[in-house]
């Protein structure tokens, strides 16, 4: 069974530019969460998304946003880039209801510059 | 303060060891205990997974789930050097679709 995918896996992006990180879930599962790790902070919630829905958000910025389609997959885009924003950013995956184990997928790598 | 509190190591043990890596917590609302391996440059891997108190074994691994004192633990037996990773603990409300990490430990098996 297909795990979570994540692309890229490895982004350069100039400060001030914006970026679009992809995730596909598992096969069934509906809910959709974003993290960020980085070594200062640890892994945060950004947000989380169930049919198409946002049910909860972090605490970021709003240059920090995302979408989930019909199919579940879903993508987090970061606007105007700030070198803060080095990270790596970890798409989860769960049955709908909250409570359950997530499957993480390997991550995107974003390096801002 | 932070919710979830975890040493981040490094702990370094010999392998055969037994390992005890523990995470305490200040929301009395957290019923679902989750544990994470995550090795470098990989995404967190789900290990163990436990609502409410008590305890749960799994091969070599068992969590252990104290409400009362908010405190969690995760013992490994006969520690491998392939343990050897960051161990991150995470809680969830059941009620906010989101985890709660702690900052995880390090753990390094030597031969």
């Amino acid at each position: 069974k297909a795990g979570v995918t994540q692309t890229p896996r490895y982004l350069i992006k100039t400060r001030g530019q914006q970026v679009t990180l992809s995730c596909s879930p598992i096969s069934g599962h509906r809910s959709v969460s974003w993290y960020q790790q980085t070594p200062g902070q640890g892994l945060q919630f950004l947000f989380e998304y169930f049919s198409e829905t946002q049910r909860n958000k972090g605490n970021f910025p709003g240059r920090f946003s995302g979408r989930q389609f019909s199919n579940s997959r879903s993508e987090m885009n970061v606007s105007t880039l700030e070198l803060g924003d080095s990270a790596l950013y970890l798409c989860a995956s769960s049955l709908a209801v909250s409570g359950y184990g997530y499957t993480f997928g390997s991550g995107t790598r974003l390096t801002v510059v | 303060q932070k919710e979830v509190e975890q040493d981040p190591g490094p702990l370094s043990v010999p392998e055969g060891a037994i390992v005890s890596l523990n995470c305490t917590y200040s929301n009395s609302a957290f019923q679902y205990f989750m544990w994470y391996r995550q090795y470098s440059r990989k995404g967190p891997e789900l290990l163990m997974y436990t609502y409410s108190s008590g305890n749960k074994e799994d091969g070599r691994f068992t969590a252990q789930v104290d409400k009362s004192s908010k405190y969690i633990s995760l013992f490994i037996r006969d520690s491998q050097p392939s343990d050897s990773a960051t161990y991150l603990c995470a809680m969830d409300t059941g009620t906010a679709s989101k985890l709660t990490f702690g900052t995880g430990t390090r753990l390094q098996v030597t031969l």
